[in-house]
C-alpha cells in the first residue's frame, strides 16, 4: 500500500521527442505527488509537483497528468533535450503536514540522443 | 542560499567496521531527513527529525544504524557494524515546514561501499 510503482526502468528518446514516464499507487491517502530529477553524483532535485485535486500541471516543457480514479500519474517531457538526460523519480507524500514523508518510485533512466 | 552539505562524499570500509556521515541542512530548515539510495532504486526514508526530535524512524535498522540531531541543526548518521548490503548513497534532505512548502532539498549524498 505504501509503494509507488514506476515504469519504464529506462527510456531512450530522440532529441525533440516526447518522453513519458508513468507511476501508479495504491494508497488513496497520498496527497501530494512530486517528480524529482537526479543527475549523476547529485542529489534529487524537485522538478514539478501536483495535488490530487488537479488533473494536469504544466511548467515549461514538463507536464504532469494525474488520473485520480485510476491512481496513476505521469510525467511528459516535451521537446526532449540531451540536457534532460537524467534519472527521474516519482514520489508520493504520506502523512502530510508535519511529517511530509515522501515515498519514491524506483526511478527511470532517461537518455536523450542528439 | 547555501544548499545541504554532506560529508564525506565517498567512504570505503570493510564489513563489520563503523562509519559516520554528517549533514548540515539549509539554515532555518527545521525538518531533516536521511534517505538510503541503493543503486538502481529510489531513495528510502531512514529517519526524519523535526528540530532535534525524531518524527519517524520506522525504517531505520536500529540494531546497526543510529542518528542524532542534538542541537536541531547538524545531524550525524552512524552505521555500526556495517554489512555488505549497506552499500548505498546516503542522502540528507531538509525542509522548512514554516513556509508551508513541500519542497525537500537534497544534498549530493555520501556514497558508502562496504567490502
Amino acid at each position: 500500500q505504501q509503494q509507488v510503482k514506476q515504469s519504464p526502468q529506462s527510456l531512450i528518446v530522440q532529441k525533440g521527442g516526447i518522453s513519458i514516464i508513468n507511476c501508479a499507487y495504491e494508497n488513496t491517502a497520498f496527497d501530494y505527488f512530486p517528480w524529482y530529477q537526479q543527475f549523476p553524483g547529485k542529489g534529487p532535485a524537485l522538478l514539478i509537483a501536483i495535488r490530487p485535486d488537479v488533473s494536469e500541471k504544466k511548467e515549461g516543457r514538463f507536464t504532469i497528468s494525474f488520473n485520480k480514479s485510476a491512481k496513476q500519474f505521469s510525467l511528459h517531457i516535451m521537446d526532449s533535450q540531451p540536457g534532460d538526460s537524467a534519472t527521474y523519480f516519482c514520489a508520493a507524500r504520506s502523512g502530510g503536514g508535519a511529517t511530509n514523508k515522501l515515498i519514491f518510485g524506483t526511478g527511470t533512466l532517461l537518455a536523450v540522443q542528439p | 542560499e547555501a544548499g545541504v552539505a554532506q560529508s564525506p562524499r565517498y567512504k570505503i570500509i570493510e564489513k563489520r567496521q563503523s562509519v559516520a556521515f554528517w549533514c548540515n541542512p539549509i539554515s532555518g530548515h527545521a525538518t531533516l531527513y536521511w534517505y538510503q539510495q541503493i543503486l538502481g532504486q529510489g531513495p528510502k526514508l531512514l529517519i526524519q527529525f523535526q528540530n532535534n526530535g525524531v518524527v519517524d524512524d520506522s525504517q531505520l535498522p536500529k540494531d546497526r544504524f543510529s542518528a542524532e540531531r542534538l542541537k536541531g541543526v547538524d545531524s550525524t548518521l552512524k552505521i555500526q557494524p556495517a554489512k555488505l548490503e549497506d552499500s548505498a548513497v546516503y542522502l540528507c534532505a531538509s525542509r522548512n515546514p514554516g513556509t508551508g512548502a513541500n519542497v525537500l532539498t537534497f544534498g549530493a549524498g555520501s556514497r558508502l561501499t562496504v567490502l
